[in-house]
């Protein structure tokens, strides 16, 4: 089956700064990857996602970037803000379900 | 709001017992997903029904089954709790059935199972 991983498990950044999570996946079938945030306590949320045929997606101050043939897609979050503070999951399609990485904490500095 | 409603919100058991979570979907959704998220760890896919079929199956345990019914609500049934079984459990729907064209994921709240 699918197999994601994503890194890091923990990111502190400065308010203003960027942020990027990475992952990977092994199955070269896998054609739709989303990106979810959730907050403590709270649904995840799809914030982005993207599909095997764009390699770069946009949308304000979120973008994702996808390498097919390495199998790796990466969350870019720019001039994060404290409401940025989350847990982020990376999923990849594998048949007919996702498979979620084990997330990314991230924590805005004020 | 993501228009997927879950019940009940906590629920809080006992070793041993049974229990059953359910979720609707959004209107116009026909899968339902189950997923189960334990403390600090991520989501974990338990079982996907599609149209009142089992489409997609994960690292469920024999102990835990689900069902869909014709009005597409869903039902997940927990037995013979452990306390390992504490979790959230989520429910999530999407219009399609996966595969190939694959459509967003909508989550429900949540149900927080506590085994005593």
């Amino acid at each position: 089956g699918e197999n994601v991983e994503q890194h890091p498990s923990t990111l502190s950044v400065q308010e203003g700064d960027s942020a990027v999570i990475k992952c990977t996946y092994s199955d070269s079938a896998s054609n739709y990857f989303p990106w979810y945030k959730q907050e403590l306590g709270k649904r995840p949320q799809l914030i982005i996602d993207i599909r095997s045929n764009v390699g770069e997606k946009k949308d304000q101050r979120i973008a994702v970037t996808l390498n097919k043939t390495a199998k790796h897609f990466s969350l870019h979050i720019t001039e994060t803000q404290p409401e940025d503070s989350a847990v982020y999951f990376c999923a990849a399609n594998n048949d007919y379900k996702l498979s979620f990485g084990a997330g990314t904490t991230v924590t805005v500095r004020a | 709001d993501s228009g997927v409603t879950q019940t009940p919100k906590h629920l809080i058991t006992a070793t041993g017992q049974r229990v059953t979570l359910r979720c609707s979907p959004r209107s116009g959704d026909l899968s339902v997903y189950w997923y189960q998220q334990s403390l600090d760890q991520g989501l974990q896919f338990l079982i996907q029904y599609y149209n009142g079929e089992e489409r997609a199956k994960g690292n469920i345990l024999e102990r835990f089954s689900a069902q869909q019914f014709p009005d597409l609500h869903s039902e997940l049934n927990l037995s013979s709790l452990e306390l390992g079984d504490s979790a959230l459990y989520f429910c999530a729907s999407s219009v399609g059935s996966g595969g190939f064209s694959y459509n967003e994921q909508f989550f429900g709240p949540g149900t927080r199972l506590t085994v005593l």
